[in-house]
């Protein structure tokens, strides 16, 4: 079963903007993962953030979760037309082997 | 990270017949591994955890004895759709957690397997 829902479902802005997709989620984590793909490929992982974070950067990316609204974002800053993809956030109720839960992601896309 | 591979990477079939999808992790002992379904422009699905040496369990509304799952070793895990029909056309990804430590924690995914029944 899907855990949250993604806003907005589809994106479309041109290189050097920036792009801000939101996950929502339903019960407890431990953490939230947030996942990229390409057309037809398998998934790259980007980002982890534990449930006692609020903020993480990586690069270009910048990752908040706010556990009180069930909430997380992902920032892409100065995109590029190679980020065009779509972007999924997961979530994870512990740190063992259960299985991630995906929401039903954002298509990015960077027009150049 | 660690690597995970699945194969093959695209397959077509006709209808009625099985088709087998592997699913290896290279560099870590993957006790469990996670079977997922995606159609076009949606989510990824949770089918089944494969658990090595045991029996997988599968998600509501996934038939056990269409799609088998056999996890005979601590890097391998199959998936086999079984009389496959056109509407299991779909693209399969396999994704691993294991490996110790922080490893435990990410997920480490197939290049997934486009399924097409014709």
């Amino acid at each position: 079963s899907q855990q949250g829902e993604e806003d907005p479902q589809a994106l479309s802005i041109q290189e050097g903007e920036n792009a801000t997709m939101n996950c929502s989620y339903k019960t407890s984590i431990n953490n939230l993962q947030w996942y990229r793909q390409n057309s037809g490929r398998g998934l790259v992982h980007l980002i982890l953030i534990r449930s006692n974070e609020r903020e993480k950067h990586s690069g270009r990316l910048r990752v908040t979760l706010d556990t009180s609204k069930k909430s997380s974002s992902l920032l892409i800053t100065a995109s590029r037309a190679a980020d065009t993809a779509s972007y999924f956030c997961a979530t994870a109720r512990n740190s063992g082997n259960t299985p991630l839960v995906f929401g039903k992601g954002t298509r990015l896309s960077v027009i150049a | 990270g660690a690597v995970v591979s699945q194969h093959p990477s695209r397959v077509i079939c006709k209808s009625g017949t099985s088709v087998k999808i592997e699913c290896r992790s290279l560099d870590f002992q993957a006790t469990t591994m996670f079977w997922y379904r995606q159609f076009p422009k949606q989510s990824l699905m949770l089918m089944a955890t494969s658990n090595e040496g045991s029996k997988a369990t599968y998600e509501q509304g996934v038939e056990k004895d269409k799609f088998l799952i056999n996890h005979a070793s601590l890097t391998l895990s199959t998936l086999t759709v079984t009389s496959a029909h056109p509407e299991d056309s779909s693209f399969y990804i396999c994704s691993a957690r294991g490996g110790g430590g922080e490893r435990n924690t990410e997920a480490f995914f197939g290049q997934g397997t486009r399924l097409t029944v014709v």
